[in-house]
């Protein structure tokens, strides 16, 4: 069966320093991934998603993930860090027509 | 409407007592899901609707949880009996089959019962 692994409960950086959110995937072929955000009290955005082609994704809020066959990785990155990108950010994957299995999320706490 | 919409948005309840959820996906999606997150836990799949197939149920966790989706469009989520451990927000998506099922999300049904 899918799983979808995201290995930190809960991240800390600074504002203004780089982030990498981890998330790896268990499937027996390149599935479909996403990753969402989740503000305090909010519903889930889709920030990004991986279907195929060029393995560099681009996203909303200047958010990046970068998919990785041979890891079986799609980590969430961005650049500089923002007060406003505290939140729980959840992984998930997919193939089509089959339900969405989403990793158990990570929480950013960004100090200034 | 534009997005996916879930009424109530807060709903109380006694233990023991019945509730419904409903779920209004965006206009055209053929997949509707039913998530439940308790604080401080991930996203817990409940249940999958798919065009005309039959329902994913393999994530319902007991027999006093059902879903329904009626015209393939507005889904109920019904409790029965509610627990205390069934607090929890419970979240609803749909999506289009077909374009790799990204899934939009509503706001979510915040139930606490006491």
């Amino acid at each position: 069966a899918q799983s979808v692994t995201q290995p930190d409960i809960h991240i800390t950086v600074s504002e203004g320093a780089s982030l990498e959110l981890r998330c790896n995937y268990s499937y027996g072929a390149t599935p479909y991934l996403f990753w969402y955000v989740q503000s305090p009290g909010q519903g889930l955005q889709l920030l990004l998603k991986y279907f195929s082609g060029d393995t560099l994704v681009q996203g909303i809020k200047g958010f990046e993930a970068e998919f990785k066959r041979s890891q079986s990785s799609f980590n969430l990155r961005k650049p500089s860090v923002h007060w406003s990108d505290a939140a729980e950010y959840f992984c998930a994957v997919a193939r089509s027509g089959n339900k969405l299995v989403f990793g158990a999320g990570t929480i950013l706490r960004v100090k200034s | 409407g534009a997005g996916v919409s879930q009424s109530p948005s807060n709903k109380v309840t006694e233990k023991g007592k019945d509730v419904e959820l409903r779920c209004d996906p965006i206009s055209g999606h053929t997949a509707l899901y039913w998530y439940r997150q308790s604080l401080g836990q991930g996203l817990e799949f409940l249940i999958y609707f798919q065009g005309n197939s039959a329902p994913d149920k393999s994530g319902l966790p007991s027999d006093r949880f059902s879903a329904e989706r009626t015209g393939g469009s507005v889904s109920t989520l019904t409790i029965q009996r509610t627990q205390q451990e069934d607090s929890a927000v419970y979240l609803c998506a749909s999506s289009f089959r077909d374009r790799g099922t990204e899934a939009f999300f509503g706001q979510g049904t915040r139930l606490t019962v006491v």
